[in-house]
């Protein structure tokens, strides 16, 4: 069974600009959760999609957004880019929820210059 | 509020030792815990989950105890190899209000075997 793929795999972007990263989880996961990772602060979550339908969400500004199609890939955006938002972004899928066990993919580097 | 801890220093074993690693929490009462490996430039690895109502659990080498009593965990590899070297986090389960709000992370122990 085909692992989680992220893409791309490394992003450079400027401030202010905007950036889409895609995520397709493991074929018959249905919940897909995004991560930040950051030397400073680890792993935070983002939030979590189920059926097409934000579950939950972290305690992120609103320049973080997701979906979810049908076919359970997901996509993160974020807008208005910020240098701190330099980070690893991390998807992970699970069959049910969120707080399953997490396959998380390779992830996306996202640099901010 | 609600915090994670694991020893941020790494953490240097012997080959052949038992490595042990620690995560403790406060202001939590998590239904379960999870133990995840992490490899430089890689995502987390999924190695074992353990429920509120269980005290031990063991897969191959590996072995974790959940005291909800102390609010710990300690996660136990037997006869490490250098191969275990990797970042190790713990991850618990999140309720607010009615349901499920993700998992929370510590911020990892970085394990390194010595040959």
């Amino acid at each position: 069974k085909a692992g989680v793929t992220q893409t791309p795999r490394y992003l450079i972007k400027t401030r202010g600009q905007q950036v889409t990263l895609s995520c397709s989880p493991i074929s018959g996961h249905r919940s897909v959760s995004w991560y930040q990772q950051t030397p400073g602060q680890g792993l935070q979550f983002l939030f979590e999609y189920f059926s097409e339908t934000q579950r939950n969400k972290g305690n992120f500004p609103g320049r973080f957004s997701g979906r979810q199609f049908s076919n359970s890939r997901s996509e993160m955006n974020v807008s208005t880019l910020e240098l701190g938002d330099s980070a690893l972004y991390l998807c992970a899928s699970s069959l049910y929820r969120e707080t399953d066990e997490q396959y998380f993919g390779p992830g996306t580097r996202l640099t901010v210059t | 509020s609600q915090k994670i801890e694991q020893n941020s220093e790494a953490l240097n074993i012997q080959e052949g030792k038992t490595a042990t690693l620690t995560c403790n929490y406060t202001n939590y009462s998590p239904a379960y815990l999870q133990w995840y490996r992490q490899d430089p430039g890689r995502g987390p690895v999924f190695l074992l989950l353990i429920r509120e109502n269980e005290k031990e659990k063991r897969k191959e080498r590996l072995k974790v105890t959940f005291d909800t009593t102390l609010k710990q965990s300690l996660f136990h590899i037997t006869a490490s190899q250098p191969a275990d070297s990797a970042t190790y986090l713990c991850a618990l389960d999140r309720y607010s209000g009615g349901g499920a709000d993700g998992l929370t992370f510590g911020k990892g122990t970085h394990l390194i075997i010595q040959p």
